[in-house]
């Protein structure tokens, strides 16, 4: 079972400013299974990121994804009030089908 | 507009079960997606539950398998979890969601959430 690793746990930071956020896995896998989800309080997760570094729809390109075998990141170039929230990448194995999630990130208004 | 909302009771006993139902509305249950169940303890981050297939195959975490059951009726556009033997640590906010499987492309993952709902076990 593929362990996710985030980190930081929580990142403060002000508005404009950019923020890089990464998750490692405890194994290599294709890129095709890594997701990125933004979450905010009381609401379901927001699908951000898939397969790495496709943006979902409708969502600003100020948010990026990037990486490849362990080591993954979520950058948001500048950062605008809506965005201070959890984020979680999360991992998909298809053999047999298996979901993990990362412990998540919290970016705080500081 | 696809949709999914989740349904059952909020309250349950330990040592009993948890049943919960997530409906979707706006369109069938085909091939190319699997049905999730994933649950958030307060503060804390995202389980995976277990998942299904309009088919009826079954996927469950390991740590949950032995007190999981997961059904699914296409026809009715409903999925449903049981959970037995729950305790106190089950107490979470449980989503449904729906995961999209790569198809030609080869890309996956949840393109939809329920709402979500708190089941709380207390006595």
């Amino acid at each position: 079972e593929i362990v996710l690793t985030q980190s930081p746990a929580t990142l403060s930071l002000s508005p404009g400013e950019r923020a890089t956020l990464s998750c490692r896995a405890s194994e290599t896998f294709s890129s095709n299974y890594l997701a990125w989800y933004q979450q905010k309080p009381a609401q379901a997760p927001r699908l951000l990121i898939y397969s790495t570094s496709n943006r979902a729809t409708g969502i600003p390109d100020r948010f990026s994804g990037s990486g490849s075998g362990t080591d993954f990141t979520l950058t948001i170039s500048r950062l605008e009030p809506e965005d201070f929230a959890v984020y979680f990448c999360q991992h998909y194995s298809p053999s047999p089908p298996t979901w993990t999630f990362g412990q998540g990130t919290k970016v705080e208004i500081k | 507009q696809v949709q999914l909302q989740e349904s059952g009771p909020r309250l349950v006993k330990p040592s009993e079960s948890l049943s919960l139902t997530c409906t979707v509305s706006g369109n069938s249950m085909t091939s190319g997606y699997y049905w999730v169940w994933i649950r958030q303890p307060p503060g804390r981050g995202l389980e995976w539950i277990g998942t299904v297939y309009h088919t009826g195959s079954a996927y469950y975490n390991p740590s949950l398998k032995t007190r999981l059951t997961e059904s699914v009726d296409p026809s009715k556009k409903k999925f449903s979890l049981k959970l037995n033997s729950v305790t106190a640590a089950d107490t979470a906010v449980y989503f449904c969601a729906r995961f999209t499987m790569g198809g030609q492309i080869g890309h996956y993952y949840f393109d939809l959430w329920g709402q979500g709902t708190l089941v709380t076990v207390s006595s």
